[in-house]
């Protein structure tokens, strides 16, 4: 069956930078997409961007442009995502998914992140 | 402030149809398919309606999407308990080099 498994919990302090990364397995790796969801202690859903995990291609949210980063490794099925310059207000749990072209959506998640930034 | 627009919360009683709109623009609904996903509480997000009304294997037929120029609801008939969860809509959007976009979400409470 398919499953994203991702890291588990980080605290950082203001200005660091976090990796968070997404072990896939169950499917073909490079057959699908992964985006990268966010969501602010009781907010809704941020979209941060997405990799192909074919060819590299990368597409980020504006707001995000310049601080982070989507990488896959194709040898160990696992995708990437790196917040650089880290703010209070990054501290969200993150989500990756996996991204069905077919369907034009998220079919698959990951458990989930929580990033804890904090002096 | 969220690209798509739902309403902050809903109820219904067990057993109940209860319905969750969602506004959106010419870029987003208006040109792409939307999706929707329940969120349990303490869980991530699960796909429960792709391509305006389709359901995964496995989402009951309690659950029903639908789509009208650049506005999309969902449908829950049959209300029952376990339905209690934030629900969102998500669309590709056009604008900005393409990205997808979120509703703010739905806070369904069954009475």
């Amino acid at each position: 069956q398919v499953q994203l498994v991702q890291s588990g919990a980080e605290v950082k302090k203001p200005g660091a930078s976090v990796k968070v990364s997404c072990k896939a397995s169950g499917y073909t790796f490079t057959s699908y997409g992964i985006s990268w969801v966010r969501q602010a202690p009781g907010q809704g859903l941020e979209w941060m961007g997405w990799i192909s995990a074919y060819n590299g291609n990368t597409n980020y949210a504006q707001k995000l442009q310049g601080r982070v980063t989507m990488t896959t490794d194709t040898s160990t099925s696992t995708a990437y995502m790196e917040l650089r310059s880290l703010r209070s207000d990054d501290t969200a749990v993150y989500y990756c998914a996996r991204i069905n072209s077919g369907y034009d959506s998220f079919d698959y998640w990951g458990q989930g992140t929580l990033v804890t930034v904090s002096s | 402030q969220s690209v798509l627009t739902q309403p902050p919360s809903a109820s219904g009683t067990p057993g109940q149809r209860v319905t969750i709109s969602c506004s959106g623009s010419s870029s987003n609904i208006g040109s792409n398919t939307v999706n929707w996903y329940q969120q349990l509480p303490g869980t991530a997000p699960k796909l429960l309606i792709y391509s305006n009304n389709q359901r995964p294997s496995g989402v009951p037929d309690r659950f029903s999407g639908s789509k009208s120029g650049t506005s999309a609801s969902l449908a829950i008939s049959g209300l029952q308990s376990e339905d209690e969860a934030d629900y969102y809509c998500a669309a590709w959007d056009d604008s900005l080099n393409g990205r997808w976009v979120f509703g703010g979400g739905t806070k369904l409470t069954v009475l």
